[in-house]
């Protein structure tokens, strides 16, 4: 079947360092990416959209600058969250979509940051 | 902005009772609604999905309603059980730009 691993599943940084997060597909080409945050008590916002030969788009309040993304092919994406700061801190979620099935998003068990 | 909107924000139903999760959106331009159930430590799973071209799907104890004019969703758990208790996200995805967004989500609490 189709899964996404994610990992690490925990992590804690100190204030100012930063810290990679990355997906592995298995079971289907993972054509797009979709990072998204949960920040204690709010939603899941979208951080970027990452699309095999495409640019990556980022949502508004996100830059490449901070998040910078990498999708180097249909099973692997990476995503870093560069100089963490407590606003950063919360569950960070990649869904990976398979372009053979259209809408539906895999998603891995999320990334929790946790910053000192 | 809250493109896609949930209520309540917390339910607390009797095991057997049917639980009912409200969801609104915005945007005309979403073509597909998941739920998501979310367990603690656990990654999103998909439950049932709609497209606005149908007003109900049903997937054993789960129902969705849908009225596209009113812009409203709602999901109902019939039948409930303490398994059901979980965090359930209303999410509405847009073909043409590839993005899903997602509501709050409500948290939904079973007792036996």
């Amino acid at each position: 079947g189709a899964l996404v691993y994610q990992y690490p599943r925990r992590t804690i940084c100190k204030s100012g360092t930063s810290m990679r997060m990355e997906c592995q597909a298995v079971g289907f080409q993972a054509t797009s990416v979709a990072w998204y945050r949960q920040s204690p008590q709010k939603t899941f916002e979208l951080i970027a959209l990452s699309t095999v030969n495409s640019a990556i788009k980022y949502e508004q309040n996100f830059t490449q600058e901070k998040f910078p993304i990498s999708h180097p092919n249909l099973s692997f994406s990476s995503m870093t969250v560069l100089n963490a700061y407590l606003e950063d801190r919360g569950l960070y979620l990649c869904g990976a979509r398979d372009g053979t099935v259209n809408e539906r998003l895999f998603f891995g068990h999320g990334t929790k940051l946790s910053v000192l | 902005q809250q493109q896609v909107r949930q209520s309540p924000q917390s339910l607390t139903v009797w095991e057997g009772e049917t639980a009912i999760l409200n969801c609104s959106y915005e945007d005309s331009t979403f073509d597909y609604f998941p739920w998501y159930r979310l367990f603690p430590g656990e990654s999103p799973a998909l439950l049932i999905a709609i497209r606005p071209v149908s007003n109900k799907k049903e997937d054993g104890r789960f129902t969705i309603f849908f009225n596209k004019r009113e812009k409203k969703l709602s999901l109902h758990i019939t039948d409930s059980q303490p398994g059901d208790s979980a965090t359930y996200f209303c999410a509405a995805y847009t073909g043409g730009a590839d993005r899903l967004t997602f509501g709050k989500g409500t948290q939904l609490i079973i007792q036996p």
